[in-house]
């Protein structure tokens, strides 16, 4: 069974740009939630995919969007990058939604932004 | 809202001492609760989980109990070794809409041999 994969593992952006993150859920699952895991916090809600639809949303503003495409693979998609938004971006795939499953994480994607 | 509050850390104990990592948790409705670890540069990986009221959740000799009544699922092991430093994450999750998951800000745990 092939679990959650993320790339990249790290990048770095200027402020202003837009960076696309990307994971595949683990086999079986259908579907992914992304997290913001800022230096010593917890991870942070962004939103969540589920049949190719945002499912549910964070305290984020608009300028983090994603995709989820047919095989339940996903994008994480941040525009006008702003230094706050340095973090580790974590993926987690699940089962199905609307229930209490377990959440399988990924490695996640360091991202700098300067 | 619902909210999981965490026992500060770092947390340094020495090997084979006995661990506690205190959680409470404030939700609506009727949250399952979760323990997460996350090791040096890695994601976060499932330790345990509890979905209902006196439910104990266990693996690798952590447990940990699902206390309604004092909103609490406190993390406990007999006996930590070396292997067991990392960040612990309690978490709980309610069945509104999205199945997601709320954090609390993480222990950092040293075992020192």
């Amino acid at each position: 069974e092939t679990g959650v994969t993320q790339s990249p593992t790290h990048l770095i952006k200027t402020r202003g740009q837009q960076v696309t993150l990307r994971c595949s859920s683990q086999s079986g699952h259908n579907t992914v939630s992304w997290y913001q895991q800022a230096l010593g916090q917890g991870p942070q809600f962004i939103f969540q995919y589920y049949r190719e639809e945002e499912n549910g949303r964070g305290n984020f503003p608009p300028r983090f969007s994603g995709l989820q495409f047919p095989n339940y693979s996903s994008e994480l998609n941040v525009n006008a990058l702003e230094l706050d938004d340095s973090a580790l971006y974590l993926c987690a795939s699940s089962r199905i939604a609307g229930g209490p499953l377990e959440q399988y994480f990924g490695p996640g994607t360091r991202l700098t932004v300067t | 809202g619902n909210s999981v509050t965490q026992m500060e850390g770092p947390v340094t104990l020495s090997e084979e001492a006995f661990l506690t990592i205190n959680c409470t948790y404030t939700a609506t409705g009727y949250p399952s609760l979760f323990w997460y670890v996350q090791y040096p540069g890695e994601g976060l990986q499932l330790l345990l989980k509890a979905t209902k009221a006196d439910d104990k959740g266990s693996n690798k000799g952590f447990e940990a109990t699902y206390r309604k009544e004092t909103t609490s699922f406190h993390l406990e092991k007999g006996s930590v070794q070396v292997s067991d430093s990392a960040v612990y994450f309690c978490a709980l999750s309610v069945s509104q809409g999205a199945q997601k998951l709320v954090f609390g800000q993480g222990t950092r745990l040293t075992i020192n041999p």
